[in-house]
């Protein structure tokens, strides 16, 4: 059981370029979440899917986009990166919204020069 | 405004002591509470689930929910140096459908 998986670990963008985070989880959830965390903001919701087939705006979801591939796969892409997309991305999943608890992957840590 | 709201710290400790963490929250009907601990460089790692007015243990670790007050604590018995690490609280605020609300996390430090 591997929980929540992300690749990759590591990124290094220039400005402009694309790239897309994957997440996969096997733990049978339904729902599926991408926060970044910046030293001094806590983490904060990008997007989020409640259930397969969904997705949802969270609190900074301007320069992002996502996709919930299946059940078990929920990708998070930059479509032109900027210096102030450089974060650690974290991917989590949960049995549904609401009052369930959240299990994170290992995130990644993205830098745009 | 759905808000959790967590002193950033550091709260420093002698190793041996308890550490008290804190944790407010906007909304009276709020029903679910969840403790993390993030090492530096890490993934946030769920600890505590509380659902109750009332203390929950767990080894070391004890919640304690005051809904009247609309507050959430963590006790760390016998603190551990290995124990130094952010603390995240977060609450389930209504709609009963939306995501968690994290907070900022509270910096612990625990001094040998």
């Amino acid at each position: 059981n591997a929980g929540v998986t992300q690749t990759p670990k590591f990124q290094v963008l220039k400005t402009g370029q694309s790239m897309t985070l994957q997440c996969a989880q096997d733990m049978n959830h339904n729902s599926m979440y991408w926060y970044r965390q910046d030293p001094g903001m806590g983490l904060r919701l990008i997007y989020y899917s409640a259930s397969e087939g969904t997705t949802d705006k969270g609190e900074v979801p301007n320069g992002y986009n996502v996709s919930r591939l299946n059940k078990r796969e929920f990708s998070l892409r930059l479509e032109s990166a900027a210096p102030s997309q450089t974060s650690v991305y974290f991917c989590a999943s949960s049995e549904g919204t609401g009052p369930y608890e959240q299990y994170f992957g290992p995130g990644t840590r993205l830098t745009v020069t | 405004q759905k808000e959790v709201e967590q002193n950033s710290g550091p709260l420093s400790v002698p190793e041996g002591a308890i550490a008290s963490l804190n944790c407010t929250y906007s909304d009276r009907v709020s029903q679910s509470f969840f403790w993390y601990r993030q090492y530096s460089g890490k993934s946030p790692e769920l600890i505590m689930s509380i659902y109750s007015n009332g203390d929950k243990e767990d080894g070391r670790f004890t919640a304690q929910l005051n809904k009247a007050s609309q507050y959430v604590s963590l006790l760390i018995r016998d603190s551990q140096p290995s124990d130094s690490a952010t603390y995240l609280c977060a609450v389930n605020i209504p709609p009963g459908n939306t995501p968690l609300v994290f907070g900022k996390g509270t910096r612990l430090s625990v001094i040998a």
